[in-house]
């Protein structure tokens, strides 16, 4: 089973932050939370992941709050293309393994014009 | 540098029939794992491959084998289709032992069983 809690849906409008969140209550101390988006019937894409502190790559930014039960995905301008379902995973990382992923179901993220 | 690639894009099979399906992973990644995405569900795990061996299984029947090849591509092999065995198969690709092991996808075989 998933251990991760999302909202079904959102939207946004085009321009704006897109902030998703998710709840991760029972996350472990050697569990990172991962994210990936799945843009209709195409295979999931990576977006970002963390431990403990926050992160920032080219497309997103992590903030997982202080006692890591819950993490909030932010895309900063979002456009049309970043209308997907969002996946919030936590999972074993970093070199412990190459643990499998459990997908939950995910927020479909809409933005609107 | 080439991602994950996958073939057939698309199939059509009858039930009771065989299928095989292919992943060439990302360059550089010695891991492969499959996934199986019924229609409006998040992907489930399959298994995993590692060194031509299963090292992680999900909840499949023993209908479902596969096999990773000394170039570290893998084939997916689903024996006696069942209609329900339509969906999207997905695989992913990664480094076992490096600074990350993140999965990367590749886009998917569609599977339709009649």
């Amino acid at each position: 089973d998933a251990k991760t809690t999302q909202p079904t849906s959102m939207d946004c409008a085009e321009g704006r932050a897109a902030n998703l969140p998710c709840n991760h209550s029972t996350i472990s101390g050697n569990e990172y939370v991962y994210w990936y988006r799945q843009i209709h019937s195409q295979g999931p894409q990576y977006i970002i992941h963390g431990l403990k502190n926050n992160e920032t790559n080219e497309m997103a930014s992590l903030i997982i709050t202080e006692d890591r039960k819950s993490s909030t995905l932010i895309l900063p301008h979002a456009t049309l293309r970043d209308t997907a379902v969002y996946y919030c995973i936590v999972r074993v990382g970093g070199n412990f393994g190459n643990e499998k992923l459990t997908f939950g179901t995910g927020t479909r993220l809409t933005i609107i014009p | 540098d080439a991602g994950v690639t996958q073939s057939p894009t698309h199939l059509i099979k009858t039930r009771g029939q065989q299928v095989t399906l292919r992943c060439s992973p990302k360059s550089g990644h010695d891991t492969v794992s499959w996934y199986q995405q019924a229609l409006g569900q998040g992907p489930q795990f399959i298994f995993q491959y590692y060194e031509e061996e299963e090292r992680q299984r999900g909840n499949f029947p023993d209908r479902f084998s596969g096999h990773q090849f000394p170039n570290y591509s893998s084939e997916l092999n689903v024996n006696a289709l069942l209609l329900g065995d339509s969906a999207l198969y997905l695989c992913a690709s990664s480094l076992l032992a490096g600074p990350t092991d993140t999965q990367y996808f590749g886009p998917g075989t569609r599977l339709t069983v009649l």
